[in-house]
């Protein structure tokens, strides 16, 4: 089984400040890991995902992430955010051969303020 | 506009109801997928369905149950309802199998009084 851990459940930060959402997940087998972000009232936006390759992966709106096999952790980051950044934001696993289910953290509420 | 679109927006109803959840997938996607997003247990995974064929199973209860017609659209039923099923229920879609992205709908919000 998997599991997946958001370490934070609300981020305050500053306009233009740089921001960490931690992620740590669990899985006896190989997985594939996404960020979603969900605005409000709207459904859920892929940010980025890691299936293979380099461990540092940039998706859209200016957010990377870097995978840690060692620490089992796909931590999401922005160097300057945005006022319009503001939202909750999911991390997520999928098992290999899983059939694409995804399996999500708690969230973490971003909240930036001017 | 992921494509992907849900009917109705909102629903309110009455303890002991049934109700149904209605998906429409982005144009040539294959494979839809059931979530459920509650205050206490977050966004879960329910059901899979592959060109009209159940594929994976999630934390779906035994009073709800789901299809995938032959146009590819798909019903989430809800029957007996609780308090405790009112949640936003959202609808993915992705192209097919392995793994490809899944682009969610807007959702549906639940309310069960």
């Amino acid at each position: 089984a998997q599991s997946v851990t958001q370490l934070d459940s609300q981020v305050p930060v500053f306009e233009e400040a740089p921001v960490e959402l931690r992620c740590n997940y669990s899985s006896s087998v190989s997985v594939y890991l996404f960020w979603y972000v969900q605005y409000p009232n709207q459904g859920l936006q892929l940010l980025l995902k890691y299936l293979s390759g380099s461990t540092l992966v940039k998706g859209i709106n200016g957010f990377e992430a870097e995978f840690n096999k060692s620490q089992t952790s796909f931590h999401l980051r922005k160097p300057s955010v945005h006022i319009s950044d503001t939202a909750e934001y999911f991390c997520a696993v999928t098992p290999l051969g899983g059939y694409n289910k995804l399996i999500f953290g708690a969230g973490t509420r971003l909240a930036v303020h001017p | 506009d992921s494509g992907v679109t849900q009917t109705p927006k909102h629903l309110i109803t009455a303890t002991g109801q049934r109700v149904t959840l209605r998906c429409s997938p982005r144009s040539g996607d294959l494979s839809v997928y059931w979530y459920q997003q509650s205050l206490d247990q977050g966004l879960q995974f329910l059901i899979q369905y592959y060109n009209g064929e159940e594929r994976a199973k999630g934390n779906i209860l035994e009073r709800f149950s789901a299809q995938q017609f032959p146009d590819l659209h798909s019903e989430l039923n809800l029957s007996s309802l609780e308090l405790g099923d009112s949640a936003l229920y959202f609808c993915a879609s992705s192209v097919e199998g392995g793994y490809n992205e899944q682009f969610f709908g807007p959702g549906t919000r639940l309310t069960v009084l």
